[in-house]
């Protein structure tokens, strides 16, 4: 049973290029919610997709978008790259919008150089 | 504003000694609580949540409304049980949680 899938595993950028990562949820799952960790410190909520709208924005600039695909993958993109944006950004999936476990998957580790 | 407290960063104790990870929060109307862990190259997965109010590989957490805290409690650590361990409240019925910073774990022989 495939767990919730992210691709790349890495990825290095520069400052001021822009970045695009996916998600592939549990199959079944119709949430998806972004998250970023910074080395050393927990996970923070950027974004809760359901059902293709969203649901749900953490504190973060404009530079930072998401979407859902009607087969509940999303992707999470990133433009104008700063040094900051270093950090592994992981991806959670849940059955529905809400009052459910989420569960993680392995993440993608984005450095800018 | 939301908040959770894992007051310590690292917690070494020995094999078979009791163990309480810390977790304090602050947060507005009645959260879910829920603890992650990490074990090494693995990724984060669910430990509990309080409303089962059960227990998982020997774990248990009480939520103390008055206190305002989740601790995480185990009362034989086991050297498998070594894992970074994350406190996370949750809007009741809703989907964004809360982390803190983490507590690494380590149970030595």
């Amino acid at each position: 049973d495939a767990g919730v899938t992210q691709s790349p595993t890495h990825l290095i950028k520069t400052r001021g290029q822009h970045v695009t990562l996916r998600c592939s949820p549990i199959s079944g799952h119709k949430s998806v919610s972004w998250y970023q960790q910074v080395l050393g410190q927990g996970p923070q909520f950027i974004f809760q997709y359901y059902e293709k709208e969203e649901r749900g924005r953490g504190n973060f600039p404009d530079r930072f978008s998401a979407r859902q695909f009607p087969n509940y993958s999303s992707e999470l993109n990133v433009n104008a790259l700063l040094l900051g944006d270093s950090a592994l950004y992981l991806c959670a999936s849940s059955p529905m919008g809400s009052g459910q476990p989420q569960h993680f998957g392995d993440g993608t580790r984005l450095s800018i150089l | 504003a939301q908040r959770v407290t894992q007051p310590e960063k690292l917690l070494s104790v020995f094999k078979g000694a009791p163990v309480e990870l810390k977790c304090n929060y602050s947060y507005s109307g009645s959260p879910e609580l829920f603890w992650y862990v990490q074990y090494s190259r693995q990724r984060l997965q669910l430990l509990l949540r309080h409303i089962s109010r059960e227990s998982i590989k020997g774990f248990t957490a009480d939520l103390n409304k008055g206190e305002t805290s989740f601790h995480l409690k185990k009362p034989f650590a086991q050297e498998e049980d070594s894992a970074m361990y994350y406190c996370a409240p949750r809007q009741h019925g809703g989907s964004r949680l809360t982390f803190g910073e983490g507590t690494q774990l380590t149970v030595n022989p």
